[in-house]
């Protein structure tokens, strides 16, 4: 059974660096087509890709964010890390990491955390 | 960036409609396409990909299809726990990118 639980903190001020952890079992970042990403969802708004990492450590990030986003795994803990500098008010959302879909060549998420709400305000 | 537009951005059904769902692409994704369902304070639910292929435990009820730059999410007979919002997603080309999604509401 696949699960995702998305951790951090519920509140960072401006300019700070949010650090999100993806804790997940079931799956291994080392299988081959394994990849886990990250979505956000600000308060009424619709999801936004942020950044997804393979089990071959290729990295792909959302160009209009990609100078803030770094997105890293550590396969011992079974984690995905993604970090987030300069915050601003307008980054406050949900935010969701998911299991990369197996078995097909397009990049979708067929298992999701609960998603964790960040503020961002000072 | 591919600019994904949903049609219409709610719909106000009755149980047992037929609901039709429009996706749009800024440019063609061949056959990667896929929906999610939202349900209010839950994370989105993978119901179809690759245009038409129904994920693992999805009812028949919904069904997809399209190519290149039009699709479409059907639920031939609307039921109770489909009242939800529905996102469509492309999964071309990066930055993978999300439709702004569609609202079922009860009519």
């Amino acid at each position: 059974q696949i699960t995702l639980k998305e951790s951090g903190p519920t509140l960072v001020k401006p300019t700070q660096t949010l650090t999100l952890t993806c804790t997940f079992s079931g799956f291994s970042l080392t299988t081959t087509g394994v990849g886990v990403g990250w979505i956000r969802q600000p308060p009424g708004k619709a999801l936004e890709w942020l950044a997804l990492i393979y089990w071959d450590d290729d990295r792909r990030y959302s160009p209009s964010l990609k100078n803030r986003l770094t997105i890293t795994k550590d396969t011992s803990k079974s984690q995905v890390v993604l970090t987030m500098t300069i915050m601003d008010p307008v980054d406050t959302a949900t935010y969701y990491c998911a299991h990369r879909r197996l078995d097909t060549a397009m990049d979708t998420f067929d298992y999701w955390g609960q998603g964790t709400l960040v503020t961002v305000s000072s | 960036d591919i600019q994904m537009t949903q049609s219409p951005s709610s719909v106000s059904a009755s149980v047992g409609d037929r609901v039709t769902i429009t996706c749009r692409a800024g440019q063609g994704v061949s056959s990667w396409l896929a929906w999610y369902q939202q349900k209010p304070g839950k994370a989105p639910k993978l119901l179809i990909y690759a245009t038409s292929s129904l994920q693992s435990g999805v009812p028949s009820r919904f069904s997809g299809s399209g190519s290149g730059t039009d699709f479409t999410l059907t639920i031939s007979t609307l039921q109770p726990e489909d009242f939800a919002t529905y996102y469509c997603q492309q999964g071309n080309s990066f930055p993978l990118t999300f439709g702004g999604g569609t609202k079922v509401d009860i009519k």
